[in-house]
């Protein structure tokens, strides 16, 4: 079965740079693309980006850009997201979220990252 | 940037009765590539509908999605106590954007 497993919580500094990984299996890891979506405490959804495992072509939603990098790591399966330069702002749950023809069919079980002084 | 806008914010409906949920894209949407998801407290999102009325696997067909251009509606025929929850409709015709939410409580 498909499972998306990601990386435990994180409590960071403003400033500092958090990276999230996401964990697949069940599935041809270089056949769909990955999609990474936030969302702040008590808020909603919000796109950050795509990354393509099979030749690590990216898409960014133009907030993030500068700020975020998706990377892969086709060995072991698992994609990951880094942002930098972070704020407190950017405290929210972070999910991977797998793209079937567009939609978003799996997802990971979210990550939540903490950013505080 | 395509915004979504949904309404309302929050329906308060008795478990029985017909939900109607509405999604409104400041322009056009490419070929009704519009998805609604359910999310529960502490829960990711759960795919329901894509391209604007197919329902994704596994969901029961109280569920329905219609709509196209800039109007979209989803509708649930009878809630069950487990669709209370937050509703978000997402555009994946130009880039990708989410709606703000709609809650869907007990009366």
């Amino acid at each position: 079965q498909v499972q998306l497993v990601q990386s435990g919580a994180e409590v960071k500094k403003p400033g500092a740079s958090v990276k999230v990984s996401c964990k697949t299996s069940g599935y041809t890891f270089t056949g769909y693309y990955m999609h990474w979506v936030r969302q702040a405490p008590g808020q909603g959804l919000e796109w950050m980006g795509w990354i393509n495992p099979n030749s690590g072509g990216t898409d960014y939603a133009q907030k993030f850009q500068g700020r975020v990098t998706m990377t892969r790591d086709t060995s072991i399966r698992t994609v990951y997201m880094e942002l930098s330069r972070l704020r407190s702002d950017d405290t929210a749950a972070y999910y991977c979220a797998r793209d079937a023809s567009r939609v978003l069919d799996y997802w990971g079980q979210g990550t939540l990252v903490t950013v505080s002084s | 940037e395509i915004v979504l806008t949904q309404s309302p914010g929050t329906l308060s409906l008795s478990p029985g009765e017909r939900a109607t949920l509405s999604c409104r894209a400041s322009q056009s949407v490419m070929k009704n590539y519009l998805a609604w998801y359910q999310q529960k407290p502490g829960q990711a999102p759960r795919l329901l509908i894509y391209d604007a009325s197919s329902r994704a696997t596994g969901i029961p067909d109280r569920f329905s999605g219609s709509g196209s251009g800039t109007d979209f509606t989803l509708t649930i025929s009878r809630l069950e106590p487990e669709d209370f929850a937050v509703y978000y409709c997402q555009q994946y015709g130009s880039s990708r954007t989410f709606g703000q939410g709609t809650k869907v409580e007990i009366k």
